[in-house]
């Protein structure tokens, strides 16, 4: 089956540091990607996707993902954590989104 | 542009009764919506996909007879929540969607049943 995983379900960075939020998928054809988003009891804002039109994707706040397809990963990372990410980061596959188990990030100041 | 709203945000009911909950698409035509359910500290999942004018598609283990989905148009859908039990009670999600690469995420509702 189709399958997105994240590594990590809890991410602790400093303010200013990097942020890397690891997903790794399983399938054997390229598939659509997604990082969302959530803030505490709000839906799911999509922070950037993957259609196989180009492997560095940029997204929004500053995020950006690379797809690597001899790794069967497409982590989510910001070179400069701002207390403003602390949040749930979730990936996602495929077009009826199949979601990661999240990840929750915390910024320390 | 694509904003999805739902309603209501918030919803306590007593056990036993049914709850609705709509979903719109509040400046675009969706093909398709979809219903996700969220535990606390946990991820989406997929309840069903509903295109207007059809029966909705559940995932296995969704009770079709219980979370009663209708796709009246391109703009709304209604998950309604029969004969509610404390274990019914979750985070629910719905999102819109106009293809296969994007979808649209309303702000979701919050069940409790008491």
């Amino acid at each position: 089956a189709q399958s997105v995983t994240q590594l990590g379900s809890h991410v602790s960075v400093s303010e200013g540091a990097l942020v890397l939020l690891r997903c790794n998928y399983s399938s054997s054809v390229p598939p659509y990607l997604f990082w969302y988003v959530q803030y505490p009891n709000q839906g799911l804002q999509l922070l950037l996707k993957y259609t196989s039109a180009a492997t560095l994707v940029k997204g929004i706040n500053g995020f950006e993902a690379e797809f690597k397809k001899s790794e069967t990963s497409f982590h989510l990372t910001k070179p400069s954590a701002h207390m403003s990410d602390a949040a749930e980061y979730f990936c996602a596959y495929g077009n009826q989104f199949y979601f990661g188990t999240g990840t929750s990030l915390t910024v320390i100041p | 542009g694509a904003v999805v709203s739902q309603h209501p945000s918030w919803v306590i009911c007593k056990s036993g009764t049914s709850v609705k909950i709509e979903c719109r698409s509040l400046d675009f035509q969706a093909t398709t919506m979809f219903w996700y359910r969220q535990f606390p500290k946990q991820s989406l999942m997929l309840m069903a996909t509903s295109n207007e004018g059809s029966k909705a598609t559940y995932e296995q283990g969704v009770e079709k007879d219980k979370f009663l989905i209708n796709h009246a148009s391109l703009t709304l859908s209604t998950l309604t929540v029969t004969s509610a039990h404390p274990e019914d009670s979750s985070f629910y999600i719905c999102s819109a969607a106009t293809g296969v690469e994007t979808q649209y995420f309303g702000p979701g509702t919050r069940l409790l049943v008491l």
